[in-house]
């Protein structure tokens, strides 16, 4: 089985940087991503981590500790378009498993 | 355009009917899923496939039925639907069920069930 916890909301002021943490508890652990997904439409890939470290992509970054079951997104110089749910998924036996997903508001 | 597609994009039904719900992906994906996902629950996995051929179970595969004659194509059929079963379903492929493939998502259907 797994256990997948976020946090619910955060909330964050246009320009400023957000971490998004994420815990987890697989039985078998094949990789982590990151997804973005704005009310009303379908989840979009955001980053991947299998061995940790961080990996960066423009204002995205995320980061990887399999040994402690720890991953963390960094949201950059935060946009209005950046408000949305962000959800971590864990690569567990090949079967993608979510969390419930942390909404982001940007504040002006 | 490249992509899944799902239909339709909502469906109210009336309980105890059958319905299917439809999934194509044109990208050659191997792998294909179908979630169900729900407010402050998130992303459940229903049922999935890893090759045209093979499906297995995932997390909430209760009432629920999948198949996969072909690479394209992975309907899920909700035999005798419940109220409970009201959600927004996505369906999803992958490359390969393997590390390092992204998984992309179909737009979504919205099922109410009443």
């Amino acid at each position: 089985g797994q256990n997948i916890d976020q946090p619910t909301e955060m909330t964050a002021t246009e320009g400023a940087i957000v971490q998004i943490n994420c815990t987890y508890q697989t039985s078998g652990f094949n990789g982590l991503f990151w997804y973005q997904q704005h009310a009303g439409e379908a989840p979009t890939f955001l980053s991947y981590n299998v061995l940790d470290g961080l990996e960066e992509k423009g204002r995205f970054s995320s980061f990887l500790s399999r040994s402690k079951g720890y991953s963390y997104l960094l949201l950059k110089e935060l946009q209005m378009k950046d408000s949305a749910s962000y959800l971590c998924a864990v690569n567990n036996d090949y079967k993608l498993s979510f969390g419930a997903g942390t909404t982001v508001t940007v504040r002006a | 355009i490249a992509g899944i597609t799902q239909a339709p994009t909502s469906q109210i039904l009336a309980a105890g009917r059958r319905m299917t719900l439809r999934c194509t992906q044109d990208m050659r994906h191997n792998a294909m899923y179908w979630y169900r996902q729900d407010l402050g629950l998130g992303l459940r996995l229903i049922h999935y496939s890893n090759t045209a051929g093979t499906t297995g179970k995932g997390e909430v595969p209760d009432g629920y039925s999948v198949s996969r004659a072909n690479t394209d194509d992975f309907p899920l059929t909700l035999a005798s639907a419940v109220p409970s079963q009201t959600s927004v379903y996505f369906c999803a492929s992958s490359a390969s069920q393997e590390v390092n493939t992204e998984a992309f998502f179909g737009q979504g259907t919205r099922l109410t069930v009443v």
